[in-house]
């Protein structure tokens, strides 16, 4: 079973332009997570889709941040303009309807955005 | 203040000795507990997970949990080199629509032959 995977890997972008980052998440994981670690700090969460509804978005930082999921499957984050302090690396994790309830993610191999 | 508490190291310790890795925390919400273990340029790896109070042993490994503390540890018995890694914690609140994972900032251990 392929896990959750993340595209591109690496993007290095100039500030004011904009990157789309992509996951696709275990296949059958209705569940789908995005989480940020910037620099030193630690990973904090962005939001949760539960299939293609936006479930809790309480951690996205501001309105340049656009999550999506269509069909509920494969999701993108948008930033747009993106700036220097969206640096970092970007997090999806994925889980099943019958863990995501008790706190089981499986998470995928980030991409690293950095904005110059 | 942080809702999770991590020291994060580096820790480096000689092969076979046992590691002690710990976390506190301030929100009394918090029910299910979780290690994670990121290998550099890697996603974290779910490693240890318990619900609530007490203890799981898994291998070499066991994750302890005491809440009347808000303290969680994770044990690494006869440890070896392929451990060197970052270690995680992160913990989620009993609330059904919090399903957000509240995260550590990550020990980074390195264990020497």
């Amino acid at each position: 079973e392929a896990g959750v995977t993340q595209f591109p890997s690496h993007s290095v972008i100039e500030k004011g332009q904009t990157v789309t980052l992509r996951c696709d998440p275990i296949s059958g994981h209705d569940n789908l997570y995005w989480y940020r670690r910037v620099m030193g700090k630690e990973i904090k969460f962005l939001l949760h889709f539960v299939k293609e509804s936006k479930q809790d978005e309480s951690g996205m930082p501001n309105n340049r941040f656009l999550a999506e999921r269509t069909g509920g499957t494969y999701s993108t984050l948008k930033v747009q303009p993106a700036e220097l302090e969206d640096s970092g690396v970007y997090f999806c994790a994925s889980s099943p309807p019958g863990l995501a309830g008790v706190g089981w993610q499986y998470f995928g191999p980030g991409t690293r955005l950095t904005v110059t | 203040q942080k809702e999770v508490e991590q020291d994060p190291g580096p820790l480096s310790v000689p092969e076979g000795a046992i590691v002690s890795l710990n976390c506190t925390y301030s929100n009394s919400a918090f029910q299910y507990f979780m290690w994670y273990r990121q290998y550099s340029r890697k996603g974290p790896e779910l490693l240890m997970y318990t619900y609530s109070s007490g203890n799981k042993e898994d291998g070499r490994f066991t994750a302890q949990v005491d809440k009347s503390s808000k303290y969680i540890s994770l044990f690494i018995r006869d440890s070896q080199p392929s451990d060197s890694a970052t270690y995680l914690c992160a913990m989620r609140s009993f609330l059904q629509g919090a399903q957000k994972l509240v995260f550590g900032q990550g020990t980074r251990l390195t264990i020497n032959p």
